[in-house]
């Protein structure tokens, strides 16, 4: 039982390059979670899944794209990277079951450089 | 808009001691208030969850205090060893049904022998 796995684990870029972020997750959960952490800001969410087919914006959306084709995959993507996108990106699922009263449960992150 | 503040300086205390963290937010009635743990390279993990209506909940060493009055946590480490050290986040969710999450900065607790 892996919990969630991102892939890369780390990546650099050079500006106008693209490139997808991979997130699996094996607990079956609905929902899912695109995350940037940039020093002294604590964790922005990106966009954000309810389940299979759906996506949404969450509070620092522009420059990237999300799709959820499978319950289990949340792929992040860059379509022209810019170097203020350079930050770590954390993944998380949580079990969209008993409505609040879960947690959220993370991937270790990727660490993406922009230059 | 909605804010959660944190301590932003690094809370340092000998072994033994019990640590307490705060968490300050405005503009915001939350349902539910989660705390995370976050070691250096890794993703946060989850400590304990406590809902609006509910004043203290107790975990092993850990315990957390909600006050929506004063909209606040405090979030208490009793028996502090070194191996606690690490960056404690707090973070809101709101009723939604979306499972979303505002987190707050984190601060960096250092627990010294």
């Amino acid at each position: 039982n892996a919990g969630v796995t991102q892939t890369p684990k780390f990546r650099v870029l050079k500006t106008g390059q693209s490139m997808t972020l991979l997130c699996a997750q094996d607990m079956n959960h609905e929902y899912m979670y695109w995350y940037r952490q940039d020093p002294g800001m604590g964790l922005r969410l990106i966009h954000y899944s309810v389940g299979e087919g759906t996506t949404a914006k969450g509070e620092v959306p522009d420059g990237y794209n999300v799709s959820r084709l499978k319950k289990q995959n949340f792929l992040l993507g860059l379509e022209s990277a810019a170097p203020s996108q350079t930050s770590v990106y954390f993944c998380a699922s949580k079990d969209g079951l008993f409505g609040g009263e879960q947690p959220q449960h993370f991937g270790d992150g990727t660490r993406l450089s922009i230059l | 808009s909605q804010k959660i503040e944190q301590n932003s300086e690094a809370l340092n205390i000998q072994e033994g001691k019990t640590a307490t963290l705060t968490c300050n937010y405005t503009n915001y009635s939350p349902a539910y208030l989660q705390w995370y743990r976050q070691d250096p390279g890794r993703g946060p993990v989850f400590l304990l969850l406590i809902r609006e209506n509910e004043k203290e909940k107790r975990k092993e060493r850990l315990k957390v205090t909600f006050d929506t009055t004063l909209k606040q946590s405090l979030f208490h480490i009793t028996a502090s060893q070194p191996a606690d050290s690490a960056t404690y986040l707090c973070a809101l969710e709101g009723s939604s049904n979306t499972g979303k999450l505002i987190f707050g900065q984190g601060t960096t607790l250092q627990v010294k022998p």
